[in-house]
């Protein structure tokens, strides 16, 4: 089955602790995403990757990092999370960022609390 | 991107058709028209989409006006599972494919 699959699910963790979001897609898709939806703000794109080792700042990027090693996965690290870090994290794929027909793909979600 | 416009909230039987209005008037001929929807906190699950032709699919039916003004995304047997957020995305070319949801219509469909 074609997904894309996200983990944890659910995290706690506290203020400054190394955390890690994994993203793996099955599609063979180039183009992954990560985006963080807030209460009233909607959708916002932290990071974005074209391809193999290609990534890109989204909106709000600040506390972020990314990596791109594999065609396959996207992981998400907090290096030092804080609170401001709370909310539920999606990461989307597609077949490519140059083809607009073809639609992005979303994982089930991760809600993180930032203690 | 266009901007687009959507009634907070609709009610629909279940049975019935559910018809989603949007209104993306300052499209441009390259931008194509997207609906997603979120259930409940749920990953946003993709729909339908289209660029100037009426399209569909096993979930659903899309109608662009001629003037691609506006569209309506039609769910033609609603059901209990439906009640979700609908988003009406317009998007254009550009190199981070960003996808930017606005409020979106809340639908509810009753018994």
């Amino acid at each position: 089955e074609a997904q894309v699959t996200q983990n944890p699910r659910y995290l706690i963790t506290v203020t400054g602790k190394k955390l890690t979001v994994t993203c793996s897609q099955n599609m063979n898709h180039e183009y992954m995403s990560w985006y963080r939806q807030d209460p009233g703000l909607g959708l916002r794109q932290i990071y974005y990757s074209m391809n193999v080792e290609v990534t890109d700042k989204g909106d709000v990027p600040e506390g972020y990092k990314v990596s791109r090693k594999e065609k396959r996965n996207f992981p998400l690290i907090l290096e030092s999370p804080s609170p401001n870090q709370t909310s539920l994290y999606f990461c989307a794929s597609s077949f490519s960022n140059l083809y607009l027909n073809q639609p992005q793909h979303f994982g089930d979600g991760t809600r993180l609390s930032i203690l | 991107d266009a901007k687009t416009t959507q009634p907070p909230s609709m009610d629909c039987a279940e049975g019935r058709a559910a018809n989603l209005p949007c209104n993306h008037s300052t499209i441009s001929g390259n931008e194509y028209v997207y609906w997603y929807r979120q259930i409940h906190s749920q990953g946003p699950q993709y729909i339908i989409h289209g660029l100037k032709n009426n399209e569909t699919n096993e979930m659903a039916s899309l109608i662009i006006t001629e003037d691609r003004k506006s569209s309506t995304l039609i769910l033609p047997h609603a059901t209990l599972r439906d009640t979700a957020v609908y988003y009406c995305i317009v998007i254009s070319g550009g190199s981070n494919y960003k996808l930017t949801f606005g409020k979106g219509t809340l639908l509810t469909v009753n018994p």
